[in-house]
């Protein structure tokens, strides 16, 4: 079975700074795809960014980008030029590539402050 | 376009009584799942469906039952609450499996508390 863990449960940044989240898997399969979810105090859950494991290159989503690193299964989001909307639960997923698995594995989540 | 929805938004059952949370897309989605977030867990999930009239366990399903007769439409069931079930739920859904790795979407959640 698959897991994610991230170990950091509770980050905080200044405004304007730069912060990373990390979160290490543990799968044995070699089609995947990962995910980091942003849950702020009204509970949706919304999603951030992706990455397909078959891509070498890292994903970027204006601010946010990540540092994917498949043989250490590592996935740290990195969030540039921290804006107070930021604050909030974020969590990383695990998906299996295989055609109709579907399920999220979900980490516990780190929750991010930002300070003014 | 309303994306994912789910009522109610928060909900108060004593022990023992029955309820259904409602779930529903509007965006054409085959794959619908049910999710519940207790604190320092995450989010795992209870059931899933890959289209109308299919449904399956996820990873914690006892005590919910799920069906699924519209592409539209994924309630949850919890037939008899016991004070474990008090939690947030998440429906999410996604395209067919066929188009594999694009997102979940999902709806606000509903508050569950279980007395």
């Amino acid at each position: 079975a698959q897991t994610v863990t991230q170990s950091q449960p509770e980050m905080s940044v200044q405004e304007a700074e730069t912060v990373t989240l990390s979160c290490t898997y543990d799968t044995s399969e070699s089609d995947y795809y990962l995910f980091w979810y942003k849950q702020p105090p009204s509970r949706q859950m919304i999603l951030v960014i992706r990455q397909e494991a078959y891509k070498q290159q890292n994903a970027t989503e204006n601010r946010f980008s990540v540092n994917f690193q498949k043989a250490a299964k590592s996935f740290s989001l990195k969030i540039s030029d921290s804006q107070l909307g930021d604050a909030a639960m974020y969590f990383c997923a695990y998906r299996s590539g295989d055609f109709g698995n579907e399920k999220l594995t979900f980490g516990t989540g780190t929750r991010l402050t930002i300070i003014p | 376009n309303a994306g994912v929805t789910q009522t109610p938004k928060f909900q108060v059952l004593k022990t023992g009584q029955s309820m259904t949370l409602q779930c529903a897309q509007d965006m054409n989605h085959e794959y619908m799942s049910w999710y519940r977030q207790d604190p320092g867990m995450g989010l795992r999930l209870i059931h899933y469906s890959v289209g109308a009239g299919i449904t399956d366990q996820g990873e914690v399903p006892n005590g919910y039952n799920v069906s699924r007769s519209t592409t539209e439409d994924f309630p949850l069931r919890l037939l008899s609450a016991a004070p474990s079930q008090t939690s947030v739920y998440f429906c999410a859904s996604s395209y067919a499996p066929v188009l594999a790795g694009l997102t979940q979407y999902f709806g606000p959640g509903t508050r569950l508390l279980v007395l």
